[in-house]
Formats: structure tokens, sequence, C-alpha cells
């Protein structure tokens, strides 16, 4: 059971857009930054966002982050097949000091 | 520009303890501000933070596995090494290590990763 709470999978259609969530707490989201991972079949995770919604060079505007008291939210436009992986999301947890991961969403582009 | 790869054995019997270690280049840990974490994945599981360990040698643990874990920083040779005792098959996932880049205490994010290592655990 993980700390962060995410829907175990979405779907959407080429071109339309998702949004993935991630739910928390005070000790965690409420009160520290959250960041986002990308992880493609086989492939070790690469990071989306950071700072809750800034993006590092070289990841396209289509990924976006936010976040709103103990919750965070990806968003992802003008999906490709290609963004087809898991997304975790993570923080750290200032209650138990410890980093903490969302379980993880499998996004399908049908 | 910064790697990082993980090395270590790719079977362990159950007792044993495991070795891991993560080589890295493009930044050192004498740094102000600059960390190495570890994290794990079992086969089509989610991600697990293990540890951390920062440039002022401050480490953190994960709370469920604290008793069996140590980590440790070698500066001059760009390395950190973890080490988890009483190995069982659970344990079996593949193992990375990861940069840890920030811009402020409450302001910390794991990038780059490495490739990952996958340790068995099985007699």
């Amino acid at each position: 059971q993980s700390v962060l709470t995410q829907p175990p999978s979405v779907s959407a259609a080429p071109g339309q857009k998702v949004t993935i969530s991630c739910s928390g707490s005070s000790s965690n989201i409420g009160n520290n930054y959250v960041s986002w991972y990308q992880q493609l079949p086989g492939t070790a995770p690469k990071l989306l966002i950071y700072d809750n919604n800034k993006r590092p060079s070289g990841i396209p505007d289509r990924f976006s982050g936010s976040k709103s008291g103990t919750s965070a939210t990806l968003g992802i436009t003008g999906l490709q097949t290609g963004d087809e992986a898991d997304y975790y999301c993570g923080t750290w947890d200032s209650s138990v000091s410890a980093w903490v991961f969302g379980g993880g969403t499998k996004l399908t582009v049908l | 520009q910064i790697t990082l790869k993980e090395s270590g054995p790719t079977l362990v019997k159950p007792t044993q303890t495991l070795t891991l270690t993560c080589t890295f280049s493009g930044f050192s840990l004498s740094t102000r501000g600059v960390g190495v974490g570890w994290v794990r994945q079992p086969p089509g599981e989610a991600l697990e933070w293990l540890a951390l360990i920062y440039w002022d040698d401050d480490k953190r643990y994960s709370p469920s596995l604290k008793s069996r874990l140590t980590i440790t920083k070698d500066t001059s040779k760009t390395q950190v090494v973890l080490t988890m005792t009483n190995m069982d098959p659970v344990d079996t996932a593949t193992y990375y290590c990861a940069h840890i880049g920030s811009s402020a205490s409450n302001r910390r994010w794991f990038d780059p990763w490495g490739q990952g290592a996958l340790v068995t655990v099985s007699s």
C-alpha cells in the first residue's frame, strides 16, 4: 500500500489529453514539492516534472504538473503512442523522514 | 553530463548480504546539496525508495527496511555503496541508484537514474 495514491490505469486516444492524480497528506504533498517520473517498458524511470510544475530541459511542454493542497496532478496533452508508460509521483514525507512514491499509473494510448 | 551505473551480484542466496555499488560521474558528492539515492522495483510492481546519502554524510533510510540497510559514500572513488542484510526472495527486484537534484532543502528530485541492476534472491 503506497503512501501516495494514484489510479492504477488511465487511457485516452491519440491526440487527446489525460490527467493522472496523486493524492497524499499534509506530511508529504501538503508541505513538500512533488516530482513525476515516466517509466517506459523495460527502462529506468525518467524525470518528467520537478518542483511541482517545472520541466527539465528536453521534456516537451505537452507534459505539465500542478499541485493543490495535498494532491498533485500530471497532465499530458497531444497524446502519442510513445507516451504509453508507467507514471509515478514522488515526494518527501516529513513525518517519517522518508521519500515516498505513488503506486504508479499505467497509461494506455488507445 | 551526469551518469550513474549500478553493479553487484545478479543472484544471492536467502540470508546472504547484498552489496551494490553505484559508480557515478559528472558530479561530486563533496558539493553542497548533492545526494544519491537507491530505489528498487520488484518485477511488475511499483517503485520503492530504499535509502539516500547527501554530501554532508546525512543518511536516510526507508523505515520498513532501516534495520537491514547501510549506505555509504566514497567521494574519492565517486561511488555510493548500499548493503542489505538477510536477503529474502521477496527482495528480488531491479535496484536503481539516482542522482538527487535540489533547489532547496524541501525541493528535491531523482535525476538522472542509473540503468538498474536486477538482483534475484534464490537458493
